[in-house]
């Protein structure tokens, strides 16, 4: 069965600090993982996409890297800012059939003043 | 660009009362959809995915139910909501390059 683990499962730190988010998978065959911010109420937000062959990538602050031999990634956040409060999702597509997400429960991200 | 439209953003609806959820996407043919939920501090649950018009799969057994009477148009619904029915939904849309969300629908059931 596919499934997508994330850890922590929620997160306080200071503003200005770094973090790091895990997620571990066994989605197969692989497509591609993205990470996903959702601010409460809204729809997520795609952050990063990483397919088979990439290692690292960065948007902004963000940086996700893949492991694809252990079917790990970590999401890293840089100089954390109170915006960055949110849920954190890891989604894993498969590339046998439909191409159907498999969802990690998300990390909850808070950043305090 | 795709384009995914989800309405309405907001409802408060009485207990027993019907439900429908739209969901259309722009700027793809013959995409996957699909109705996620997302309960109060828990992730998201998959409900319903479609991989063509008239195709529906369920995923969780329930009180809602899902059409997809055009290629870009995603319903959901329900004959009698109940309390336990109050959540976030999500539409999506996926292709190759993962998945796409809507805005959501809040949805509180009073």
């Amino acid at each position: 069965k596919n499934q997508v683990e994330q850890s922590p499962q929620s997160l306080i730190i200071l503003e200005g600090k770094n973090c790091t988010l895990q997620c571990n998978y066994t989605v197969s065959p692989f497509s591609n993982l993205r990470w996903y911010k959702q601010d409460t109420g809204r729809g997520p937000v795609s952050l990063t996409i990483m397919t088979f062959s990439e290692n690292t990538k960065s948007n902004g602050r963000y940086t996700a890297t893949l492991d694809a031999d252990t079917k790990q990634s970590s999401l890293h956040i840089t100089a954390s800012q109170l915006s960055d409060s949110a849920s954190y999702i890891c989604v894993v597509s498969s590339s046998g059939g439909s191409y159907i997400p498999t969802f990690g429960r998300g990390t909850s991200l808070i950043v305090h003043p | 660009s795709q384009t995914i439209h989800q309405w309405p953003a907001t409802l408060v609806q009485p207990v027993g009362s019907p439900l429908s959820l739209e969901c259309t996407v722009e700027g793809t043919s013959n995409p996957n959809l699909y109705w996620y939920r997302q309960a109060a501090g828990r992730g998201l649950q998959l409900l319903f995915y479609s991989v063509g018009i008239g195709q529906i799969s369920s995923e969780v057994p329930q009180n809602l139910s899902a059409s997809r009477p055009q290629d870009r148009q995603f319903i959901l619904s329900s004959k009698k909501l109940l309390l336990s029915d109050s959540g976030f939904y999500l539409c999506a849309w996926s292709a190759r390059k993962g998945a796409f969300f809507g805005q959501g629908t809040r949805l509180t059931v009073v």
